[in-house]
């Protein structure tokens, strides 16, 4: 599996403020994704980063409010704008090796409190 | 809507037990499989995938598909409270785009 690190670990942060947070992989991997997980409840995917194209977001999920990076194969950024209060989450990041081997690992999470 | 079930918990067995955690999935074409435990505070952690129908063991787990009755399950022997933990259930359909849909999962808890 990959080795997959994200930062901030953890931040508390302000209403109508924005948090940009990273996701560094310490090999090429072909996909990556950001996926949320609210209290007591199942990881929700946001988008999938697509490199050196424009993230593809799932229902409900919009580009300005999540906008997305992804320079290259083992880096992507998930900024959270404007945040408010129902922005409490963890938000993790995960990636697969290549489409053949199927199997996603995550990233060790950024958990966001809005005040 | 592709959903992916799993039993309401919690589940609670005593230490030495064996521990059966049950999904099921509502699309038929979903092809490969996957058990992710998550300890609190912690991401989630991929356990065993699973693709073709039948048995699969690694130590002390086991997952077990029947796409007929579009139904995989996990089985840990000989439960330890080290595996005290939510396990969640993972289901990707076909396609080159198909997306890991998750159940709600399910927490286990090893009485010593």
């Amino acid at each position: 599996s990959a080795v997959i690190s994200q930062k901030p670990s953890r931040d508390i942060c302000q209403r109508g403020t924005s948090l940009t947070i990273q996701c560094q992989v310490d090999s090429q991997v072909t996909m990556m994704f950001w996926y949320r997980q609210q209290p007591g409840q199942s990881l929700t995917l946001i988008a999938t980063a697509n490199q050196g194209s424009e993230a593809t977001y799932e229902s409900g999920f919009v580009i300005d409010k999540f906008p997305i990076s992804r320079p290259n194969l083992t880096f992507s950024t998930l900024t959270v704008s404007n945040m408010s209060p129902e922005d409490s989450s963890i938000y993790l990041c995960s990636v697969e090796r290549d489409r053949a081997y199927n199997e996603q690992f995550f990233g060790p999470g950024t958990r966001l409190t809005v005040l | 809507q592709k959903e992916v079930e799993q039993n309401s918990g919690p589940l609670s067995v005593p230490e030495g037990a064996i521990a059966s955690l049950n999904c099921t999935y509502s699309d038929r074409g979903s092809q490969s499989f996957f058990w992710y435990r998550q300890y609190s505070g912690k991401s989630p952690e991929l356990i065993m995938f699973i693709y073709s129908n039948g048995d699969k063991e690694d130590g002390r787990f086991t997952a077990q598909l029947n796409k007929a009755s579009q139904y995989v399950s996990l089985l840990i022997r000989d439960s330890q409270p080290s595996d005290s933990a939510t396990y969640l259930c993972a289901v990707r359909g076909t396609g080159a785009n198909s997306k890991l849909t998750f159940g709600k999962g399910i927490t286990l808890s090893v009485r010593p």
